[in-house]
């Protein structure tokens, strides 16, 4: 069956713009979960969502949120982009709350 | 904060074992042990995970120690396409709302 999907794969923004990234999961995945990933800081966790509600958050400001749909697909949006946005944002699927995750390719995201 | 402690690098020959330690010293009784691995530019991949038995699958076999502070992953027959970063996660497998918290991971790297 098809893995998570995440689009775009590739996208430059400029300072102070926003952007929406979209993930699709695998089917009958209820549970989508976001991660940040540079150089620097390594894979750090954004937020998880289980049927349409926003699990858990990770430490990030306000300038990102994200939401679920009820075809368990999710976008996370980032307002206002800054230079240290700059990353691969992935998206990973699980059946359940804590279960097995898998990742999509991701969407490198790149602020000039 | 992570939970675990792994090496930051490690060297393996094609064909040989490569034997990855990590230590997680302050697991709790009902936290699982998973391991990932991520190839460059792609998303991470799931390998395996276990609770206090040895566990073994198509790809690796983990091995925990008896009094669960620490783990190995083994990957009995190196290739090339096995260097990547790995990552060894704690987490309870029903805590809803945790994350992953990944550290900083071990690259391995397999050599002809």
């Amino acid at each position: 069956k098809a893995g998570v999907t995440q689009t775009p794969r590739y996208l430059i923004k400029t300072r102070g713009q926003q952007v929406t990234l979209s993930c699709s999961p695998i089917s009958g995945h209820r549970s989508v979960s976001w991660y940040q990933q540079t150089p620097g800081q390594g894979l750090q966790f954004l937020f998880e969502y289980f049927s349409e509600t926003q699990r858990n958050k990770g430490n990030f400001p306000g300038r990102f949120s994200g939401r679920q749909f009820s075809n368990s697909r999710s976008e996370m949006n980032v307002s206002t982009l800054e230079l240290g946005d700059s990353a691969l944002y992935l998206c990973a699927s699980s059946l359940e709350l804590a279960g097995e995750l898998f990742f999509g390719e991701g969407s490198r995201l790149t602020v000039l | 904060d992570a939970k675990t402690t792994q090496p930051p690098s490690m060297d393996c020959a094609e064909g040989r074992a490569a034997n990855l330690p990590c230590n997680h010293s302050t697991i709790s009784g009902n936290e699982y042990v998973y391991w990932y691995r991520q190839i460059h530019s792609q998303g991470p991949q799931y390998i395996i995970h276990g609770l206090k038995n040895n566990e073994t699958n198509e790809m690796a076999s983990l091995i925990i120690t008896e009094d669960r502070k620490s783990s190995t992953l083994i990957l009995p027959h190196a290739t090339l396409r096995d260097t990547a970063v790995y990552y060894c996660i704690v987490r309870g497998e029903n805590q809803a709302g945790t994350a992953l918290i990944f550290g900083k991971g071990t690259t391995l790297s397999v050599s002809s």
